[in-house]
């Protein structure tokens, strides 16, 4: 099974700061990657598909990049309601599989 | 806008069958896969399994002998069934739409909690 590895586990920012979530993968994924928000008591929410295209109403503030094994979702400009759980999941091999998830903590 | 509601029993004993249904509403059946996803408490995602409107289903091979997803397209319906349920599944079901030509799993169900003890 592909293991999805997210890091850091939990990310401190302040407000307007620039947030850098990580996901590898243990194999080869090429572009089938998504990453997911999951507020608290919340069902997750699709922000990037395909590794790097912003899903229905994603903002702008964020971004997907990486093919292969590493992958980068980016939040730039950080605000308040990004206070979550990210996750990544692969869909290119099969199980597919999630990440952990990193936790976004705003100070 | 297209939602899926989901309902299904939320507390089995041990060994009992776990069994979910999901509607969806507001859109098409085809051209997308069903997919069953689960949270145990504080912990993360898991794929359960899936399902496309034809019936061809894919499936987890942790849970794969004791799981069966099924679709009636007649109602827009598409249902879970987990046997011999114990302690470790207990955990929030999630009924979920993906894309068959992309990574992507856009609409999700608000989940039902399921526990399972004796």
């Amino acid at each position: 099974e592909t293991v999805l590895t997210q890091s850091p586990a939990t990310l401190s920012l302040s407000p307007g700061e620039r947030a850098t979530l990580s996901c590898r993968a243990s194999q080869s994924v090429s572009s089938h990657l998504a990453w997911y928000q999951q507020k608290a008591g919340q069902a997750p929410r699709l922000l990037i598909y395909d590794a790097s295209n912003r899903a229905s109403g994603t903002p702008a503030r964020f971004s997907g990049s990486g093919s292969g094994t590493d992958f980068t979702l980016t939040i730039s400009n950080l605000e308040p309601e990004d206070l979550a759980v990210y996750y990544c999941q692969q869909r290119s091999n099969c199980p597919w599989t999630f990440g952990q998830g990193t936790k976004v903590e705003i100070k | 806008q297209v939602q899926l509601r989901q309902w299904g029993a939320g507390l089995l004993k041990p060994s009992e069958t776990l069994s979910l249904t999901c509607a969806v509403y507001g859109g098409s059946f085809s051209g997308y896969y069903w997919t069953w996803i689960r949270q145990p408490p504080g912990k993360g995602l898991e794929w359960i399994g899936e399902i496309n409107h034809h019936g061809s289903t894919n499936y987890n091979p942790s849970l794969k002998s004791r799981v069966t997803i099924s679709v009636d397209t007649t109602k827009n319906q598409f249902s879970l069934k987990l046997s011999s349920v114990t302690a470790a599944d207990t955990a929030i079901y999630f009924c979920v739409r993906g894309w068959e030509a992309a990574t992507a799993q856009d609409v999700w169900g608000k989940g039902t909690t399921v526990t399972v003890s004796s």
